[in-house]
């Protein structure tokens, strides 16, 4: 039962233009989410978070909407650059930066092309 | 990466042997953290630590074991290794009010 999901495994978008990666997830009792980034034979790094009292979070070029109606996410890159190619992990968590067991999805390969 | 380090980084072991993963920490942490990753599953929390000698099960912990008896030191045992368990390991820690940091990963096959 996968709680967290990216149905997109691949994505490719022209360097510059906007990234759009997508989550959706089916516990209600998520209210803290976040986004990782992975690149090759490194551990996942952390990106950008939100709480689920809010519906936008930005920082920088990064930017996350939640929809808890929906139960859905998404992280906005704008605009893309090369070094953003990587393996992009959406989690939830019931915790707040505390004792975080955080619940993965399968993850999206994004692939920015020059 | 939080002072983390992971050993070994790679490892080549039979079926039916035990294998210890070591996570080690600099960082004073309080939580420790096992996950797997693997294709199709993403990361899946295998066991976790909440202080020295104080652990708890995740969602994928059967036939795997975990030990903490140093805050900067966490174990993960694979009690008799199985080719389901061929995966990269990742150990991760937080503190209070940061989230979590990853290692750079063990990479463990099975054969």
């Amino acid at each position: 039962d996968q709680q967290v999901k990216q149905n997109s495994p691949s994505l490719s978008v022209q360097e510059g233009r906007i990234s759009i990666l997508n989550c959706d997830y089916t516990n209600s009792m998520f209210d803290y989410f976040l986004w990782y980034k992975k690149y090759p034979a490194e551990g996942p790094t952390f990106l950008i978070s939100i709480s689920s009292i809010k519906d936008k979070n930005e920082d920088g070029r990064f930017t996350v909407f939640l929809n808890k109606s929906a139960k859905h996410l998404s992280l906005h890159i704008v605009p893309s650059q090369p070094g953003d190619s990587a393996v992009y992990f959406c989690a939830a968590s019931t915790a707040n930066f505390g004792n975080e067991k955080l619940t993965f999805g399968t993850g999206t390969r994004l692939t920015i092309i020059p | 990466d939080a002072g983390i380090t992971q050993s070994p980084r790679h490892k080549v072991t039979e079926t039916g042997t035990p294998v210890t993963l070591r996570c080690h920490q600099t960082e004073n942490h309080r939580y420790m953290y096992w996950y797997r990753q693997d294709p199709g599953h993403g990361l899946r929390l295998i066991h976790y630590s909440y202080g020295v000698k104080d652990t708890d099960k995740g969602e994928v912990s059967d036939g795997y074991s975990v030990s903490r008896s140093k805050t900067e030191d966490f174990l993960l045992t694979l009690e008799s290794a199985t080719s389901s368990q061929t995966s990269v390991y990742f150990c991760a820690t937080t503190g209070t009010g940061s989230p979590l940091h990853f290692g750079n990963g063990t990479r463990l096959t099975v054969t």
